[in-house]
Order: structure tokens, then sequence, then C-alpha cells
């Protein structure tokens, strides 16, 4: 069955940066876009951005350009996003959730979800 | 890009209907066919329940249907049960970013 793992919880330090992995099992990397998406405590969800896992390319927020970056590794099926200049307001919940069919449509699954805590 | 709106919480009694409305733009929601709808339980991931507007994905109960008037997008769960208390999130695909709401909790009485 489809399978998405994330990394485990984090905790970094105001102005630091973060990496957390997303490994997909149980399909073709390549055939499928992947997103990110994360809730603060309490909030609603916030799409942060997209990767297609067969060439690379990435589209992003405007609200993180600059501070985002999703890459991938298709030798370990494994995508990532790297958070940078972190600050409190980054605390969230962060997800993976792949595309379920057509690249517009639903996010199905969902990663289970990796705890990022930002505090000096 | 604004959030989309819906209401922050609905409640009905088991065996009732409900409907959750989600409110963007013609740059969102009125401008595609690409709504989604999803479930989230305290601590869980969330759930796709609804895609492109009116489709189920496999195994997702045929209480769960979805429609589009406008710009207006719409989550109708009919024969409330006690496991569909939870938050409801829409979303919507907005050329080349997507755009969620500000999420619906829904108590069942």
């Amino acid at each position: 069955q489809v399978q998405l793992v994330q990394s485990g919880a984090e905790v970094k330090k105001p102005g630091a940066s973060v990496k957390v992995s997303c490994k997909a099992s149980g399909y073709t990397f390549t055939s499928y876009y992947m997103h990110w998406v994360r809730q603060a405590p309490g909030q609603g969800l916030e799409w942060m951005g997209i990767i297609n896992p067969s060439g690379g390319s990435t589209s992003y927020a405007q609200k993180l350009q600059g501070r985002v970056t999703m890459t991938r590794d298709t030798s370990t099926s494994t995508v990532y996003m790297e958070l940078s200049s972190l600050r409190s307001e980054d605390t969230a919940v962060y997800y993976c959730a792949r595309v379920g069919g057509v690249i517009m449509g639903g996010f199905d699954p969902w990663g289970q979800g990796t705890l990022v805590t930002v505090s000096s | 890009q604004s959030a989309l709106t819906q209401p922050a919480s609905v409640s009905g009694s088991p065996g009732q209907s409900i409907t959750i409305s989600c409110t963007g733009t013609s740059s969102d929601v009125g401008g595609y066919n690409y709504v989604s709808w999803y479930q989230q339980h305290p601590g869980k991931a969330p759930k796709l329940m609804i895609y492109d507007v009116s489709n189920r994905p496999s195994g997702v109960s045929n209480r769960f249907s979805g429609s589009k008037s406008g710009n207006t997008a719409s989550l109708t769960i009919s024969g409330l049960q006690a496991e569909d208390e939870a938050d409801y999130y829409c979303s919507s695909y907005t050329s080349w970013s997507w755009v969620f709401g500000g999420g619906t909790k829904l108590t069942v009485l």
C-alpha cells in the first residue's frame, strides 16, 4: 500500500534551518508530485509548496519564497523540505502529502507529520 | 493568496445531515473544478474525503458528498455518526498554488 513515512520531531533555535524528510513506498516515486503542508498548534492547514519527483521542479507558496527549498532523492524515494531562518511562527507540524491523481486534485495520502519546534 | 472562508463550527445530532460551506473567489473555487475536502481527527493527519468537487475516494462512506455553485463549495454529511466529529478543511487549486480554508469543527451532539 502507498505509504509516506516522515522523519522525527526537531527542536531548533531561531535563525537556524530544519530539513524534514518524507520516504515514499508502495508506488512509482517519480510518477506523482508531492506537496508539503504545515499546521501551527491549534491552527489550520497551510500549503507550502509542491515538487515533481521526476524532474525536481518546484512551486512554492509566495509567503515562503526564499526560505523554503524542496528536493528529492530518487535513489531512496525520498523528498525533503528545508526551511531556513526559522522563527517562532514556524513552530508547526509539517506534513508531506502525495498528489492523489491529477496534479491539481486532492492530496492523498498524507505522511504522519513531523513536529518542528522553534524555541530559544 | 487569502484563505478560503469556512464557518468556524457546525453541529448536528446523530442521524441528521449537515452542510459545511467553503467560499473563495473566481480565481480559486469558482475558476476550477479542483476543490477537495479533508477530515482531521485530533492528533492525526488529514484524510481526503472528497476530490474534484464531488468525487469520493475508494473507502470513503457515501454519506459524504460535495458540490459547488459559483465561488462556494459545500460538503454535506448525511446520517451523522459520532465518528464524524472532527475538523474539516476545504482546499482549492489556484494557478500552480493551493489554498486551504480555515477549517470547521463539527460537533455531533
